[in-house]
């Protein structure tokens, strides 16, 4: 029974570049969650998901983040023209439906802009 | 808003000596309280959930246990490979976890 998987693991991108990461939730998860951790910081909530849809985004900065969670295929967390301040580890994680369920994480993609 | 406080903010340990880390919490309507541990490098490891205060759960060397203001995880005798950032979460009115900035434990042999 895999556990969340996120690729890449790590990601270099330049100062304007595209990133793209990827999540595939356990299966029979059908809640998607993104955050990103800073040095020093905790997790920060970016976005839930599920299937085709944006449940929650209030994370989520105004400009060059989107996300999505199509019928088929891994979630994914697009970053459009990267800065040094991207630079970060991105988590997914994914949960049964219903409230009171905890989190399991990937692995985490480490993105870092140079 | 929820928020999560987490102290102390990094605790040593000699390995055998017992210790308390704290989780102070404000949130509307609590539907759970989670623990989780995280090494470096690597994603969150669940631990236990929380639902009400009373409760107690326990795991290993590991206890958990929930007041209405805060959580508080006990290591008793602990070892090096405890060694790790322990985050606390919680999960009020929305689906989201909010978490604390963790506590990183380091126990010496």
């Amino acid at each position: 029974n895999a556990g969340v998987m996120q690729n890449p693991r790590h990601l270099v991108r330049r100062r304007g570049q595209e990133a793209r990461l990827r999540c595939s939730p356990m299966k029979g998860h059908s809640h998607v969650y993104w955050y990103r951790q800073l040095p020093e910081e905790g997790l920060k909530f970016m976005v839930y998901l599920q299937k085709e849809n944006i449940i929650d985004e209030s994370g989520m900065p105004k400009e060059r983040f989107s996300a999505e969670f199509p019928k088929e295929g891994p979630s994914i967390l697009r970053i459009q023209q990267v800065v040094r301040g991207d630079s970060a580890a991105y988590f997914c994680a994914s949960s049964p439906p219903g409230p009171g369920y905890g989190y399991t994480f990937g692995s985490g993609t480490r993105l870092t802009v140079v | 808003e929820d928020q999560v406080t987490q102290s102390p903010e990094a605790l040593r340990l000699q390995e055998g000596e017992s210790s308390s880390l704290n989780c102070s919490y404000t949130v509307s309507g609590l539907r759970g309280l989670f623990w989780y541990r995280q090494d470096p490098g690597k994603g969150p490891e669940f631990l236990f959930t929380l639902y009400s205060a009373g409760e107690e759960k326990e795991k290993e060397r590991l206890k958990a246990t929930l007041t209405k203001k805060e959580s508080f995880l006990h290591i008793t005798a602990p070892k090096p490979e405890d060694s790790a950032t322990y985050l606390c979460a919680v999960q009020g009115g929305s689906e989201k976890l909010v978490f604390g900035k963790g506590t990183k434990l380091t126990v010496n042999p």
